[in-house]
């Protein structure tokens, strides 16, 4: 069976420090893999998505970056934290059915 | 491009209570819709999905129909319980082309049932 686990659960990171968080996805080849971002008291935002192994595609503007080294892994860095960074992050994989499998998420609050 | 809209929350109910949270969309295609539910401090579930018009997805005694007359696809459960407090996203994806799968949500509504 397909799961995907994604780490750390929570995360305090100063302003101005990098990031990591990591999400891999077992039991599947060649996945879609997607970074979202839910900010406190809004909806979820789609941040990159990856049709295959450094093929990365970003959707908005923003500090972050992400890449995929691996075809079931899928990294979300930063350089420097901004406070704005702030928020919830969700990894989530589609295969050749229909729907997404999330992750459980990391609570990210930059001070 | 695509959207979707849900109705405001937070949305506040008593134990067996009718719920209906309505989501419609815009689409340039031809797009499947989910409901995904997202329980306090965890990642998101997907509860239902339809593919197709006049479609019902039903789970856990939630039901939504696809309405393409309409662009709703609107979450309905007969009678809530306490368990069912969660936030509750509306959603939808096209498949094929440049979509690459990509899921579009509406805002979330948060529903609080009391007992």
């Amino acid at each position: 069976s397909q799961t995907i686990h994604q780490w750390p659960a929570t995360l305090v990171q100063p302003v101005g420090s990098p990031l990591s968080l990591e999400c891999t996805v077992e039991g599947t080849s060649n996945p879609n893999l997607y970074w979202y971002r839910q900010a406190a008291g809004r909806g979820l935002q789609l941040l990159f998505y990856s049709i295959g192994i450094d093929q990365i595609s970003s959707e908005v503007p923003q500090n972050l970056s992400a890449s995929r080294p691996q075809d079931r892994q899928f990294i979300l860095s930063s350089k420097k934290l901004l406070l704005s960074d702030s928020g919830f992050y969700l990894c989530a994989w589609a295969g050749t059915g229909i729907g997404y499998t999330f992750g459980s998420g990391t609570r990210l609050t930059v001070v | 491009g695509n959207s979707v809209t849900q109705m405001e929350g937070p949305v506040t109910l008593s134990e067996e209570a009718f719920l209906t949270i309505n989501c419609t969309y815009t689409a340039t295609g031809y797009p499947s819709l989910f409901w995904y539910v997202q329980y306090p401090g965890e990642g998101l579930q997907l509860l239902l999905k339809a593919t197709k018009a006049d479609d019902k997805g039903s789970n856990k005694g939630f039901e939504a129909t696809y309405r393409k007359e309409t662009t709703s696809f609107h979450l309905e459960k007969g009678s809530v319980q306490v368990s069912d407090s969660a936030v509750y996203f509306c959603a939808l994806t096209e498949i094929g082309g440049t979509s690459y799968g990509k899921l579009t949500f509406g805002q979330g509504t948060i529903l609080t049932v009391h007992p």
